[in-house]
């Protein structure tokens, strides 16, 4: 069964550092989602992403962020200065308007740790 | 008022048990209801999802809403300790560019024992 993949699993950055977490969404899904999670919190939108544009960003997704398509098969967020509340795990998800209920299929997650 | 609210658990039931697990949400704008299942440090997996009041059932799991009250549940019937994991409702509601927005509750912490 096809999945969403993302690399690496665990980051370790410093403060103020540049990172990009990789996502390999689903081959035939058309939407793209980051979301992250801070430790002993709920899952929380980032940004959805649609025909190589933005759809919607919460307010989290503010200037230090930025995500990109680069091919036709990887999906990536950057953080441009990490901050130390940063940390989280970060999850892509992608989905297919096709299918009823547009279900949103989940990666394994990159835990980012910035110190 | 939360958009979306749900018990944080823990939750322990000894192995066999019926486990019901709750979410409230205030937005009328939802339209898919979804459960989803996480491991600890793993993604969200997609359990089941449903779009209108009543019932729908998959194998040990049955899902229910109740769109008049905006509480939607989730059963397990014979509980297994596989089945020991944190359950995350999630609503899911449109997005004008294109896509669909997940919010999700703060999920449910259950244990199944021995």
């Amino acid at each position: 069964e096809p999945e969403v993949t993302q690399t690496p699993s665990h980051q370790v950055t410093q403060m103020g550092q540049e990172v990009i977490l990789r996502c390999v969404p689903i081959s035939n899904h058309l939407y793209f989602y980051w979301y992250r999670q801070i430790l002993g919190q709920k899952v929380e939108f980032l940004v959805s992403f649609y025909n190589n544009e933005i759809s919607e960003k919460s307010e989290i997704f503010d200037d230090q962020f930025s995500v990109e398509r680069p091919d036709g098969s990887n999906f990536t967020l950057k953080i441009r200065s990490t901050k130390l509340e940063d940390s989280a795990m970060y999850f892509c998800a992608s989905s297919d308007p096709t299918r009823m209920g547009d279900t949103q299929y989940f990666g394994p997650g990159t835990r980012l740790t910035v110190l | 008022q939360k958009e979306v609210e749900q018990d944080p658990g823990p939750l322990s039931v000894p192995e066999g048990a019926i486990v019901s697990l709750n979410c409230t949400y205030s937005n009328s704008a939802f339209q898919y209801f979804m459960w989803y299942r996480q491991y600890s440090r793993k993604g969200p997996e997609l359990l089941m999802y449903t779009y209108s009041s009543g019932n729908k059932e998959d194998g040990r799991f049955t899902a229910q809403v109740d769109k008049s009250s905006k509480y939607i549940s989730l059963f397990i019937r014979d509980s297994q300790p596989s089945d020991s994991a944190t359950y995350l409702c999630a609503l899911l509601k449109g997005i004008t560019g294109g896509g669909n927005k997940l919010t999700f509750g703060t999920g449910t912490q259950l244990k199944v024992e021995l």
